[in-house]
C-alpha cells in the first residue's frame, strides 16, 4: 500500500491548538482525507483536499501541499470531545491506503 | 436517514468455518470497501468495488472475497478463516474513490 504517516499520539490542553502532520506517497494521488475515529465508533470524515493550499472548515482547517506529498491538520480551540484518533488516508487511483492514526489527548 | 449498515456487529467463530459478513447502503453509492482496522496498523483496504460487478483487490486480501451483485450490498465472505483475521472489520460507501466516505459500525470478528 501506500505509506503513509503521521505521529502517533499528541497532547494538548483544552483551548490550545494542535497540528497534525502527515506524509504520503504521491505516486498516482488523486486525493487527501482526513477522518476522526472515536474509541469504540467508526470514522467520519473531517476534510478532502486535492489542491494545494489550506481548507478551513470551522474549528478544523487542513493544508496539502501535492510536491512534497504533505498534508496537515490544524485543530483550533479544543474541547475536550476533540479527544479521538484522527486518521490521514490517501486516494491513489481507485485505492485508498490510511495512516496508522494520530491520538489526540485533550486535558482540562 | 443516510447509512451503512453492516451485519453481524461481533462475531466469535472457529477456525475454518465459512463465514459472510453483509454490508448495505441506502446512500446509492457506486464505491463500496471492506478494511480491517489491527492496533498500531490502522485502517487496512481488503477490497474495493467501483460498482456493480467491478471489484478489485486492497491492500490485503489474502483469505478474503467479495462479490457485488447489486449496487446496495457489498459481502465480505471468509471461506475458510484463521487466528489471524481476528480483528474490526469496516465497511464503507461514496459516490466515488474521491469522495467522503461513510463508514458502517464495524463487525468484531475474533476467529479461534
Amino acid at each position: 500500500g501506500q505509506n503513509i504517516d503521521q505521529p502517533t499520539e499528541m497532547t494538548a490542553t483544552e483551548g490550545a491548538i494542535v497540528q497534525i502532520n502527515c506524509t504520503y506517497q504521491t505516486s498516482g494521488f488523486n486525493g487527501l482525507f482526513w477522518y476522526q475515529q472515536h474509541a469504540g465508533e467508526a470514522p467520519t470524515f473531517l476534510s478532502y483536499n486535492v489542491l494545494d493550499g489550506l481548507e478551513e472548515k470551522g474549528r478544523f482547517s487542513s493544508f496539502l501541499s501535492r510536491s512534497k506529498g504533505y498534508s496537515y491538520l490544524l485543530l483550533k480551540e479544543l474541547q475536550m470531545k476533540d479527544s479521538a484518533s484522527y486518521l490521514c488516508s490517501s486516494a491513489n487511483d481507485y485505492k485508498l491506503s490510511f495512516g496508522a492514526g494520530t491520538t489526540v489527548t485533550v486535558r482540562a | 436517514e443516510a447509512q451503512v449498515t453492516q451485519n453481524p456487529r461481533y462475531l466469535i467463530t472457529v477456525t475454518g468455518k465459512k463465514l459472510t459478513v453483509t454490508c448495505s447502503q441506502n446512500m446509492n453509492h457506486e464505491y463500496m470497501s471492506w478494511y480491517r482496522q489491527d492496533p498500531g496498523l490502522g485502517l487496512r483496504q481488503i477490497y474495493y468495488s467501483m460498482n456493480v460487478e467491478v471489484t478489485d483487490k486492497g491492500d490485503v486480501p489474502e483469505g478474503y472475497k467479495v462479490s457485488r451483485k447489486e449496487k446496495r450490498n457489498f459481502p465480505l465472505i471468509l471461506e475458510s478463516p484463521s487466528p489471524n483475521q481476528t480483528s474490526l472489520y469496516f465497511c464503507a460507501s461514496s459516490q466515488n474513490a474521491n469522495t467522503e466516505a461513510f463508514f458502517g459500525q464495524g463487525t468484531r470478528l475474533t476467529v479461534v
